[in-house]
């Protein structure tokens, strides 16, 4: 079965500090992924996706993701945090014609 | 192009009480999906939709809920007979073509309170 996992249910840093927030996926065929993003009584923006091709995938508001097959994980990283980041951020795997998230990610940033 | 748009965004209802949801997609996409949210939770797929055929609804879909997607534009959900446990935030989503690379671009969602 396809399953995300998504390891800490809370992240805290500092403004201008490293963001990682962990991905892990499930998949027996070659997985689709993405990195949502939700603000606060909205909706889910796409930050990026990887399909096919390059493994390091860069997405908007300065996040990158790296696909790596050998460890099933798609992490996001930013290399300096922004306190309008503090979001719930959300991996997602493609199966046929929807999408599979995980539980989530609180970013909290603090200055 | 205004994205998509959920009606209303917020609904309180008495248990037992029919609730309905709509969503209008950006207008040029053919796919529309509805998932729902709970507190804590990521969104877990409904139903979708391409063009006006319902080709897949998921096992979270109770007899109570339906979903429509007449002239394959906007869509609505329904809920009958309401429970507590069908507070959630109900989410749309729609795409153009199909497969699971393409986007899904999301609504702001339909939170709903049942008491």
């Amino acid at each position: 079965a396809q399953s995300v996992t998504q390891l800490g249910s809370h992240v805290s840093v500092s403004e201008g500090a490293l963001v990682l927030l962990r991905c892990n996926y499930s998949s027996s065929v070659p997985p689709y992924l993405f990195w949502y993003v939700q603000y606060p009584n909205q909706g889910l923006q796409l930050l990026l996706k990887y399909t096919t091709g390059a493994t390091l995938v860069k997405g908007i508001n300065g996040f990158e993701a790296e696909f790596k097959k050998s460890e099933t994980s798609f992490h996001l990283t930013k290399p300096s945090a922004h306190m309008s980041d503090a979001a719930e951020y959300f991996c997602a795997l493609g199966n046929t014609d929807k999408l599979i998230f995980g539980t989530g990610t609180r970013l909290q940033v603090f200055p | 192009d205004t994205g998509v748009s959920q009606d209303p965004r917020h609904k309180i209802t008495k248990r037992g009480q029919n609730v309905t949801f709509r969503c209008d997609p950006i207008s040029e996409h053919n796919r529309l999906y509805w998932y729902r949210q709970t507190l804590g939770q990521g969104p877990e797929f409904l139903t979708y939709f391409q063009n006006e055929a319902q080709l897949e609804k998921s096992r979270l879909l109770s007899d109570r809920f339906s979903a429509e997607r007449p002239k394959g534009s906007f869509s609505t959900l329904e809920i009958q007979r309401t429970e507590q446990g069908d507070s959630a935030m109900y989410l749309c989503a729609s795409s153009f073509g199909r497969g699971k690379h393409n986007e899904q671009f999301f609504g702001p969602g339909t939170r709903l309170t049942v008491l």
